[in-house]
């Protein structure tokens, strides 16, 4: 069974302050994605990656997947207040299949403060 | 382009009760997706679909949730009877064939008391 585990969970940081959130998935998969969710809203596609080594960045977040160790990072460059949100990563089951079977991690909270 | 629609967006229901839910995707998609999401968890498939078929419903409790995509557009998730541990957020998402981006709806909120 394909387990996505995130940490932290709960994160609170100033801003202008750099962190990072990590994302372990137990099973082989080469296609991760990054969601955010703001409170009441749906999901928004941050980041889709798709081999090993693959690195992405927009704007404030920069995505990476390290496919043999089962990674993939999510980092966050200068914190503003605006990135206060929930972020999920999610590992697609049936890679090479059909697609859309996203095993999600348990999101982590984000909250920025001045 | 439009999102992808659903409604009600917040239903509040007594265990025992039934409830629908409605989902319109983003238009030529043929793939939907119905998600499940529990408060302070990640969302968790139900059911997708291709078109009309089913690709994958084994996460769906078939014994009270049922869904259906006629003419591979809209689609229907029922469920009936409702219990406690139903409350939930049902996010609908729909792609293209074969891309590999899911876009979701802003989902249903339901309550069961």
């Amino acid at each position: 069974e394909l387990k996505v585990e995130q940490n932290p969970l709960f994160l609170s940081m100033q801003e202008g302050k750099n962190y990072t959130i990590y994302c372990n998935y137990s099973t082989t998969s080469d296609r991760l994605y990054w969601y955010r969710q703001d409170p009441g809203k749906s999901l928004e596609s941050l980041f889709v990656l798709l081999s090993n080594g693959a690195v992405k960045q927009e704007g404030r977040l920069m995505a990476s997947l390290d496919t043999k160790a089962r990674l993939s990072t999510l980092h966050i460059t200068a914190a503003v207040h605006d990135l206060s949100a929930t972020y999920f990563c999610a590992v697609d089951m049936n890679y090479g299949g059909s697609q859309g079977n996203l095993i999600f991690g348990k999101g982590t909270k984000l909250s920025v403060k001045p | 382009e439009a999102g992808v629609a659903q409604s009600p967006r917040y239903k509040i229901i007594e265990k025992r009760q039934s409830v629908a839910f409605w989902c319109n995707p983003i238009s030529g998609h043929a793939t939907l997706y119905w998600y499940q999401q529990i408060l302070g968890q990640g969302p968790k498939l139900l059911i997708q679909f291709q078109n009309n078929g089913v690709v994958d419903d084994s996460q769906l409790p078939k014994d009270r949730f049922s869904a259906e995509r006629l003419k591979g557009v809209d689609s229907t998730l029922k469920i009936q009877p409702a219990k406690l541990e139903d409350s939930a957020v049902y996010l609908c998402a729909s792609s293209r064939r074969r891309e590999w981006e899911l876009f979701f709806g802003e989902g249903s909120r339901l309550t069961v008391l």
